[in-house]
């Protein structure tokens, strides 16, 4: 089967740095993306990563250890509107869809 | 682009009523996916297509649940009959085949079956 884990629910204050980890079981490997999703809304995409390494988006970034099955996204300089859920979504063994997580909700407080 | 566009973006209807969703992809993705969003399951792959024909179907809980793309602008999904249980937010997501790790979601419909 596939799975994936990441933590419930993360608190942090504005301008302070957050780490999300998400770690997979998977049956083939093809890439780990990042969704956020505010209250209401959609989610859209922010990140991806198909090889090894740090990938950096603005004050976002998100990594990936495929030899550990784990990834994270890091926010930095956090501001009230990162408030959302934050979604990691791999794609497996069928390549052409993304199974997502459960989320992450962050609490960004003032 | 208007992006991905659904509708209605609110659904309220009494349980046994036939129940249809629509979904506009992006112009010139070719690959479409029904997500059902709650708070108990999370975001849930229902079906998905690529080029119009629908791939996997496996997440569709039942037989009351139908969806189609008759072409590369336009899909539906059906539920007929429908049941409180299938309250939640639908969402539509359209791909391109070039780069599957980015889904473009549409708003969703809010659907409530009292």
């Amino acid at each position: 089967g596939q799975s994936l884990e990441q933590p419930s629910e993360v608190t942090a204050v504005e301008g302070a740095i957050v780490q999300i980890n998400c770690t997979y079981q998977t049956s083939g490997f093809y890439g780990l993306s990042w969704y956020q999703q505010h209250d209401g809304g959609a989610p859209t995409f922010l990140s991806y990563n198909a090889l090894d390494g740090l990938e950096e988006t603005g004050r976002f970034s998100s990594f990936l250890s495929r030899s550990d099955s784990y990834g994270y996204l890091l926010l930095q300089e956090l501001q009230m509107k990162d408030s959302a859920s934050y979604f990691c979504a791999v794609r497996a063994l069928d390549a052409d869809k993304l199974i997502f997580g459960t989320g992450t909700r962050l609490q960004v407080f003032p | 682009d208007a992006g991905v566009i659904q509708s209605p973006r609110h659904e309220v209807t009494e349980m046994g009523q036939e129940v249809t969703l629509r979904c506009k992809p992006i112009s010139g993705h070719n690959s479409l996916f029904w997500y059902r969003q709650t708070m108990m399951r999370g975001l849930e792959l229902l079906i998905y297509f690529n080029n119009n024909v629908p791939i996997d179907d496996s997440g569709m809980p039942e037989d009351r649940f139908s969806a189609k793309m008759p072409n590369a602008s336009f899909s539906t999904l059906k539920i007929q009959p429908s049941e409180p249980r299938d309250s939640a937010v639908y969402f539509c997501a359209s791909s391109l085949s070039g780069a599957k790790n980015i889904q473009y979601f549409g708003a969703g419909t809010r659907l409530s079956v009292l």
